[in-house]
């Protein structure tokens, strides 16, 4: 079945330390994003890739970084700058590498970051 | 300003009555996009339904439709003959087409909690 997987469902961080949240997809599609909600807001935008090497910031990008070295994956790192970061983190993915309008995005399950 | 409002937080509604989720937004392109998302307990964001700005017909995806009124900016996801299944978080969401970079503004959610 094609999707995308998201690794750990929860996932703990102690004080200072960074940890990496992977996104996988088997959908062959060239764009990826990270994202982050919190409780009783939209999602915001941390990083986007429309293609393999390349990567943009969106609208939350400090404190956190990315790779993008293969197509199938598009690994998010909190980093120890982030001082806020118990949040839930969705990955997704669409098809074109030229966005529209009409622009469709395919979620993964999520991962469920808390800080200990 | 927000971009995309959804002005009720929760709603209860009795199984198998139709349910009105309402989705206002603000944008001054001519060209955008408007998408509605089901999010379940288990936090995948489900794709339910588009509508463009130039599409002169309302959106309908089996039970799912989108009462788009473009004068008055609102793009109201209607599901008919709820069920159970329907319990879930509802998000708006647009893609502006016009010197942006294309991405998704979302608005903060409709928790929607069908009754038996």
């Amino acid at each position: 079945d094609g999707g995308i997987t998201q690794s750990p469902k929860y996932l703990f961080r102690k004080e200072g330390q960074n940890v990496t949240l992977s996104c996988e997809q088997n959908l062959n599609h060239d764009a990826m994003y990270w994202y982050r909600q919190d409780p009783g807001q939209g999602l915001r935008l941390i990083y986007y890739s429309q293609i393999v090497n390349d990567f943009q910031k969106g609208d939350i990008a400090e404190g956190y970084s990315v790779s993008r070295e293969k197509k199938e994956s598009f690994p998010l790192t909190v980093t120890s700058a982030q001082k806020n970061p118990t949040a839930f983190y969705l990955c997704a993915s669409s098809i074109p590498r030229r966005p529209s309008t009409n622009e469709k995005l395919f979620f993964g399950s999520g991962t469920q970051l808390s800080v200990l | 300003a927000q971009k995309i409002t959804q002005t009720q937080p929760g709603m209860f509604v009795q199984e198998k009555e139709a349910v009105t989720l309402d989705c206002t937004y603000d944008t001054s392109d001519q060209s955008y996009g408007l998408f509605w998302y089901k999010q379940p307990s288990s936090g995948e964001m489900i794709f339910l339904i588009y509508q463009g700005s130039y599409d002169e017909q309302n959106a309908t995806e089996g039970r799912y439709s989108l009462n788009f009124q473009k004068a008055r900016k609102s793009a109201n996801l209607v599901i008919s003959a709820s069920q159970l299944g329907d319990s879930a978080m509802y998000f708006c969401a647009m893609r502006e087409g016009g010197g942006s970079n294309y991405q998704l503004i979302w608005g903060a959610g409709t928790k929607l909690i069908i009754k038996p």
